[in-house]
């Protein structure tokens, strides 16, 4: 079956501290994956899309990038964080038309 | 307009009692719908798929009109674990998803 990894579950930064967060994918291949961010009392925001190895879609301007170094690994980073980038950082792999399968998230808190 | 709204509520309701909640999507071009179930600081999780033909699970029960572009779910025999924020999906093309910010169901005793 398929399972989603995400980590660290959360995560207190300074400002203008450099960012991180892992996600892998196993028991597929080839996933469309996503990181969504969610702000306190505030809907899901689609940040970065890929549908391959090396292909990221950015859904708004912002102070974060997306990488995707292997099939199953995607990671969102900062060089430079912000307090704006507070927040519930969820990553999602799409399967078979039945809807997204998210992580089990990530906490930011930038101090 | 946003592109998914949904009431944010809070709903609260007793135990036992039938509770709907709607949304409205602006997309109508949009291809596949979903109710998301999220516990507090906890991830979304898929609770049901929504088709045309309206489509029921237990207790719950969903509704797509697509003429209107609504969808709407029905919780019968409301339980405390019910108690949640309940997320409107909508997806276009190519995978992408967009959610709702999501009503929130208290379930009291």
């Amino acid at each position: 079956s398929q399972t989603i990894h995400q980590w660290p579950a959360t995560l207190v930064q300074p400002v203008g501290s450099p960012l991180s967060l892992e996600c892998t994918v196993e028991g597929t291949s080839n996933p469309n994956l996503y990181w969504y961010r969610q702000a306190a009392g505030r809907g899901l925001q689609l940040l970065f899309y890929s549908v391959g190895i090396g292909q990221i879609s950015s859904e708004v301007p912002q102070n974060l990038s997306a990488s995707r170094p292997q099939d199953r690994q995607f990671i969102l980073s900062s060089k430079k964080l912000l307090l704006s980038d507070s927040g519930f950082y969820l990553c999602a792999w799409a399967g078979g038309g039945y809807g997204y399968t998210f992580g089990s998230g990530t906490r930011l808190t930038v101090v | 307009r946003k592109e998914v709204e949904q009431d944010p509520g809070p709903f609260n309701v007793p135990e036992g009692a039938t509770v709907a909640f709607n949304c409205t999507y602006s997309n109508s071009a949009s291809q596949s719908f979903f109710w998301y179930r999220q516990d507090c600081r906890k991830e979304p999780k898929l609770l049901m798929s929504v088709y045309s033909s309206g489509n029921e699970d237990g207790r719950f029960t969903a509704q797509l009109n697509r003429a209107s572009q609504y969808i709407s779910l029905l919780i019968r025999d409301s339980k405390l674990s019910d108690s949640a924020t309940y997320l409107c999906v909508v997806g276009g093309g190519g995978n992408k998803l967009t959610f709702g910010t999501g009503t929130q169901l208290k379930v009291e005793l």
